[in-house]
């Protein structure tokens, strides 16, 4: 079974402050995903990555970016982290961009 | 980004009833995956049907594709209590780029 891991299930943090929320998947898939969800909004693609070093924006990019430095791990990063950017924030990853998504269990951050 | 839309937003039923959800879409599609998401917890696949497809079964669950009427429905039988959660479908977007788009749900209540 494919599995997904987050660092965290719950982060609460100070607003200014640098963020890092980390994602390994463990089926050596090529795609890997960040998203945030909010209630009546659905999910929002943040970034995407297709390779090693490859990142592409998605949605809603503005105030996060993003780290691949190996196959297995995609980090979102919050430069100066804002009460704004208080939400789930879901990871997932699949073996070819259109197909079966596997998420982990969502980081539930809060920025006080 | 275009999004599937899901119909209704919300739906309540006893155990044993059928629930269906609907999902719209506005650009041609390789295919529509549907995702199960219990509360607090990570989204779940539950089948993907292609675009030269009408139907798929897959248990309880009957999935439908319309592509000339950009539409897909989601048809859960005999419905328990463990069927309550909310589900997404997510289509491809030929146009677009290489990432899912997702509708924002429909929350399903069974009760017993």
């Amino acid at each position: 079974d494919v599995k997904v891991t987050q660092s965290s299930r719950y982060l609460v943090k100070r607003t200014g402050e640098k963020v890092f929320l980390e994602c390994v998947q463990d089926m050596d898939h090529e795609n890997m995903f960040w998203y945030r969800q909010d209630p009546g909004l659905g999910l929002r693609l943040i970034y995407f990555s297709y390779d090693v070093k490859m990142k592409e924006k998605g949605d809603i990019p503005e105030g996060y970016s993003v780290s691949r430095e190996k196959k297995e791990r995609f980090s979102l990063i919050l430069e100066s982290a804002s009460t704004n950017q208080t939400s789930m924030y879901l990871c997932a990853s699949s073996l070819q961009p259109y197909n079966e998504q596997f998420f982990g269990p969502g980081t539930r951050l809060t920025v006080l | 980004s275009q999004q599937g839309e899901e119909d209704p937003q919300a739906l309540s039923i006893q155990e044993g009833e059928n629930a269906t959800m609907n999902c719209s879409y506005k650009t041609s599609i390789n295919n529509l995956q549907w995702y199960r998401q219990n509360s607090g917890r990570g989204l779940v696949h539950l089948i993907l049907i292609r675009s030269n497809e009408r139907e798929k079964h897959s248990g309880r669950l009957r999935v439908t594709l319309d592509t000339s009427k950009k539409s897909s429905s989601l048809l859960i039988t005999a419905s328990r209590a463990a069927d309550t959660a909310s589900y997404f479908c997510a289509t491809d977007d030929n146009q677009a780029g290489t990432a899912l788009i997702f509708g924002k749900g429909t929350t399903l209540s069974v009760s017993s």
